[in-house]
């Protein structure tokens, strides 16, 4: 398995500006999840998914980030406008019920 | 709510000296607990992982055992090498369902030749 895939690997923007981060989780995955990582924070939760729903989306920190995942094999994260404040790696990570979480290498995104 | 605490870092030491990274927790109910592993520019990867009390965690030579009567999730290698330098994340899955984790700060460690 190609494990899960995150698209773009890095991402430079300006202020303003509109950003998707995509994810592909492992096949036969129920649960889906967005983290974010940054030096202040650490690492928190954004949303998770389970069979394509979103079950928790508490951690989005306002209402310029939204989340989508159509189908069981494709998963987006969205920003608008975009702001510095935004910058930050974002993983996405997979899992089935009772396993354990698998992390994608994450988007570095970089406002500027 | 459910919250971590690790020891802070950075860690540095010696190859071949003995490992403790300090994970406590706060959660209600019967948590399971990981510890994930993340080298420069790369995701996390999950390294052991305990889903009940007194269960020890192990691989790669690194052990973790779940203490409940402390809350904690020590991690634990008996002789470190320069491949192992990495930041370790502590993390624990609630009981009640929710199936996202929370991670303790994370804690850098260095081993020099």
């Amino acid at each position: 398995d190609a494990g899960v895939i995150q698209s773009p690997r890095h991402e430079v923007t300006e202020m303003g500006q509109e950003v998707t981060l995509r994810c592909k989780p492992i096949s036969g995955h129920d649960y889906l999840f967005w983290y974010r990582q940054t030096m202040m924070r650490g690492l928190e939760l954004l949303i998770y998914f389970n069979n394509n729903v979103p079950i928790d989306d508490s951690g989005m920190p306002e209402d310029r980030f939204s989340a989508k995942m159509p189908n069981a094999s494709f998963s987006t994260l969205k920003i608008q406008p975009s702001e510095p404040r935004d910058s930050a790696v974002y993983f996405c990570a997979s899992s089935l019920f009772s396993g354990e979480q698998y992390f994608g290498p994450g988007t570095r995104l970089t406002v500027t | 709510g459910n919250s971590v605490t690790q020891m802070e870092g950075p860690v540095t030491l010696s190859e071949e000296a003995f490992l403790t990274i300090n994970c406590t927790y706060t959660a209600t109910g019967y948590p399971s607990l990981f510890w994930y592993v993340q080298y420069p520019g790369e995701g996390l990867q999950l390294l052991l992982k305990a889903t009940k009390a007194d269960d020890k965690g192990s691989n790669k030579g690194f052990e973790a055992t779940y203490r409940k009567e402390t809350t904690s999730f020590h991690l634990e290698k008996g002789s470190v090498q320069v491949s192992d330098s990495a930041v370790y994340f502590c993390a624990l899955s609630g009981d009640t369902g929710r199936r996202a984790l929370t991670f303790g700060s994370g804690t850098r460690l260095q081993v020099q030749p």
